[in-house]
């Protein structure tokens, strides 16, 4: 019953290494978002994406890219990973055109990133 | 910038007690709340919304309350249990996205 999966759920990489996080949900849904949660800080908006090849910088978009190939499939990209990229990283998906924040996201069960 | 935050960073509540964790917005342009549910090793599960034309709504087990005179929020949940033990989130949907809360620490004591 799994709807939105995360491909990885433990990286652990090095510094300089580039890093890909996949993220697939079977909802048909129009808008996708990748998040990191950091403790004392909450979940924050990387980028979000609201139809295939869009996206938009979400609070903190700074060391990363996205792609978003097919409607199905979000990845997150840390080109040159570095240590404060190590954080717990959560893809989410929702549906909706217009106001997109106006419906539930659902969640993945998260990536944690170790980067030495 | 507005946020979302939350008053208690940890809750301890005996199992059968009721729960009450707080949350309060500053945006008062948010017209939408929802409430998550975040175990251990799990991301984050939907409980329960409200839209700003509501002061109340009922699930099953949990209430959300929204006082938009004071702009806070809260999340009510009856008779505790071991499984309610989790980090839980308020967030509002303001300026076309969800900005969450922090997080608080809800613990149940057997």
């Amino acid at each position: 019953d799994v709807k939105v999966t995360q491909s990885s759920r433990y990286l652990v990489k090095r510094t300089g290494e580039k890093v890909f996080l996949e993220c697939v949900q079977d909802m048909d849904h129009e808008n996708m978002f990748w998040y990191r949660q950091d403790p004392g800080l909450g979940l924050r908006l990387i980028y979000f994406s609201y139809d295939v090849k869009m996206k938009e910088k979400g609070d903190i978009p700074e060391g990363y890219s996205v792609s978003r190939e097919k409607k199905e499939r979000f990845s997150l990209i840390l080109e040159s990973a570095s240590t404060n990229q190590t954080s717990m990283y959560l893809c989410a998906s929702n549906t909706g055109t217009g106001f997109r924040g106006a419906n539930v996201l659902t969640f993945g069960a998260g990536s944690r990133l170790t980067v030495l | 910038g507005e946020s979302v935050g939350l008053h208690l960073p940890t809750l301890s509540v005996q199992e059968g007690d009721n729960s009450i964790i707080n949350c309060a917005y500053s945006n008062s342009a948010s017209d939408y709340f929802i409430w998550y549910k975040q175990e251990s090793g799990k991301g984050p599960q939907f409980i329960i919304d409200i839209r700003s034309n509501m002061d109340k709504r009922q699930g099953q087990r949990v209430t959300v309350l929204l006082n938009k005179t004071v702009k806070h929020l809260s999340l009510q949940i009856a008779a505790t249990q071991p499984g309610d033990s989790a980090v839980y989130f308020c967030a509002e949907n303001g300026n076309n996205r969800l900005a969450f809360g922090k997080g608080n620490q809800v613990v149940v004591i057997p």
